[in-house]
C-alpha cells in the first residue's frame, strides 16, 4: 500500500516569504506528527495531530509555525515570513492512535527539503 | 525533560567487523525505545524497538537491549555489510497519553568500507 507522501520534496524560498508543506499520511493512521531535520538541532518534534485536533504543540519553534489537519487525513504546515534559520527537511510522520499499553510504528515520509535564501 | 544521548560519528569499519553504537536516555515515565536508521537518499524507517526493560530487540541482524538499570539501548551487529552504510538513530517515545512522540539522539553515521 501507499506511504506517507510529503509535497513538494524540494522548496527554495526568499526570505521573508510564506511556504505551506504537505503530508499525505498512510490511509487509516489518526495519528501525525512532524517533525523537523536540520544540521544544528539534528531530528527535533515540531507538533502531534491526533485526528484534526492537535493536543501537543510543544514543538514549534515560534509562531510563525502553523499546522493544521483536515478530514483526519492531509496535513499542512505552515511557515510565514520564512527566516534562514527555517532551512532544515521537514518530515511527516502517521502511526494507528496511541493507546495504553502500546506503542505503534510512526512510518515516516521522505521529507520536504527547505532552502530559505 | 526527555533526552537521548548517542556517540557521536562517523564510525567506519571493515566489513564483518563488529558493529556498537551506544545509546542512553533520560526519561521521567517508562519509555518504549527505537532504532531508526536513514540510508543514503531516502527516508526514515524503523529498525527496530524495545518497549519494556530487558526486551531486545532485533532486525536484519542488528539487535538492542533495554536496559532500565542502566537506562540504555545500545545497537549491535556482529558483522556488518557495505550495505550497513547509513545514519543510525536511538528514539524514546512519550507515553501514549502523551501521544508518543517520539525524542531522538544526533544519530551516528556508519560508514562500512569493503
Amino acid at each position: 500500500g501507499a506511504g506517507v507522501s510529503q509535497s513538494p520534496s524540494n522548496k527554495v524560498t526568499e526570505k521573508g516569504k510564506d511556504v505551506e508543506l504537505r503530508c499525505d499520511p498512510i490511509s487509516g493512521h489518526t495519528a501525525l506528527y512532524w517533525y523537523r531535520q536540520s544540521l544544528g538541532q539534528g531530528l527535533e518534534f515540531l507538533i502531534y495531530f491526533q485526528g484534526n485536533s492537535a493536543p501537543d504543540k510543544s514543538g514549534l519553534p515560534s509562531d510563525r509555525f502553523s499546522a493544521e489537519r483536515t478530514g483526519g487525513s492531509v496535513s499542512t504546515l505552515t511557515i510565514q515570513r520564512t527566516q534562514q534559520e527555517d532551512s532544515a527537511v521537514y518530515l511527516c510522520a502517521s502511526s494507528l492512535a496511541p493507546l495504553r499499553g502500546s506503542s505503534y510504528e510512526q512510518y515516516f515520509g521522505p521529507g520536504t527539503r527547505l532552502t530559505v535564501t | 525533560g526527555d533526552s537521548v544521548t548517542q556517540m557521536e560519528g562517523p564510525v567506519t569499519l571493515s566489513e564483518e567487523a563488529f558493529l556498537t553504537i551506544n545509546c542512553t536516555y533520560t526519561a521521567t515515565g517508562y519509555p518504549s525505545l527505537f532504532w531508526y536508521v536513514q540510508y543514503p537518499g531516502e527516508g526514515l524507517q524503523l529498525l527496530l524497538k524495545a518497549t519494556k526493560a530487558d526486551d531486545k530487540g532485533s532486525n536484519k541482524g542488528f539487535e538492542a537491549t533495554y536496559r532500565k538499570e542502566t537506562t540504555s539501548f545500545h545497537l549491535e551487529k556482529g558483522s556488518v555489510q557495505v550495505s550497513d552504510s547509513a545514519v543510525y538513530f536511538c528514539a524514546l517515545s512519550a507515553p501514549p497519553a502523551a501521544g508518543n512522540k517520539l525524542t531522538f539522539g544526533g544519530g551516528t553515521r556508519v560508514l562500512v568500507k569493503p
